[in-house]
């Protein structure tokens, strides 16, 4: 079975600080993506990050970046410099190539001013 | 931003009387996908669409069907609403230009509550 685990469902951190979401999963597949999306109060769903299994080096996108760690299947999202505004959910996701994706239970987080 | 528009947006309805949720994309996007989020679970798909007329179920599909007959719109129906349905449904694409490579593309979401 596919899995995605998300193993905290919440969490806070303060501005300016960095602050790192653990995600893990479970494919038997070789190839797949990774990916980090975002989900603000606002319920709209927004794409954070991606990562394709096949490349060893991390994604990042600005002040956010992944450690990928392939034969641990971890996944983990890190976000420099927060800010108010990266309030929200963060759901991790697993897409293996066909129309099916995996994503865990969320983790939420809090920037604090 | 991808065109994708759900609606209604927010419903109340009974428990027994059919609902009908429609996704709409202007994106000619292959792919769509209808996902309900509730707390402790993420999203679960319900059923998906890689085609015209082509839908398969999802992990939660029970109580639920849908139908595809154009590219651009997705129609979920609740046949006889429970409570257990209450939740807040996504619609989501992917597969531009008949690729898929992996990013979905959500709509903002129709929030159903059955009494």
């Amino acid at each position: 079975a596919q899995t995605v685990t998300q193993s905290q469902p919440e969490m806070s951190v303060q501005e300016a600080e960095t602050v790192t979401l653990s995600c893990t999963y479970d494919t038997s597949e070789n190839n797949y993506y990774l990916f980090w999306y975002k989900q603000p109060p606002s319920r709209q769903m927004i794409l954070v990050i991606r990562q394709e299994a096949y490349k060893q080096q991390n994604a990042t996108e600005n002040r956010f970046s992944v450690n990928f760690q392939k034969a641990a299947k971890s996944f983990s999202l890190k976000i420099s410099d927060s800010q108010l505004g990266d309030t929200a959910m963060y759901f991790c996701a697993l897409f293996r190539g066909t129309y099916k994706y995996i994503f865990g239970t969320g983790t939420r987080l809090k920037v604090l001013a | 931003d991808a065109g994708i528009t759900q609606s209604p947006r927010h419903k109340v309805t009974e428990t027994g009387t059919p609902v009908t949720l429609r996704c709409h994309q202007t994106e000619n996007h292959r792919y769509m996908y209808w996902y309900r989020q509730d707390p402790g679970h993420g999203l679960r798909l319900i059923h998906y669409s890689y085609g015209v007329k082509d839908t398969d179920k999802g992990e939660v599909s029970d109580g639920y069907s849908v139908s595809r007959s154009k590219t651009e719109d997705f129609l979920l129906t609740l046949e006889s609403a429970t409570s257990s349905q209450t939740s807040v449904y996504f619609c989501a694409i992917s597969g531009a230009e008949g690729g898929n490579t992996g990013e979905l593309f959500f709509g903002e979401g129709s929030r159903l509550t059955v009494l």
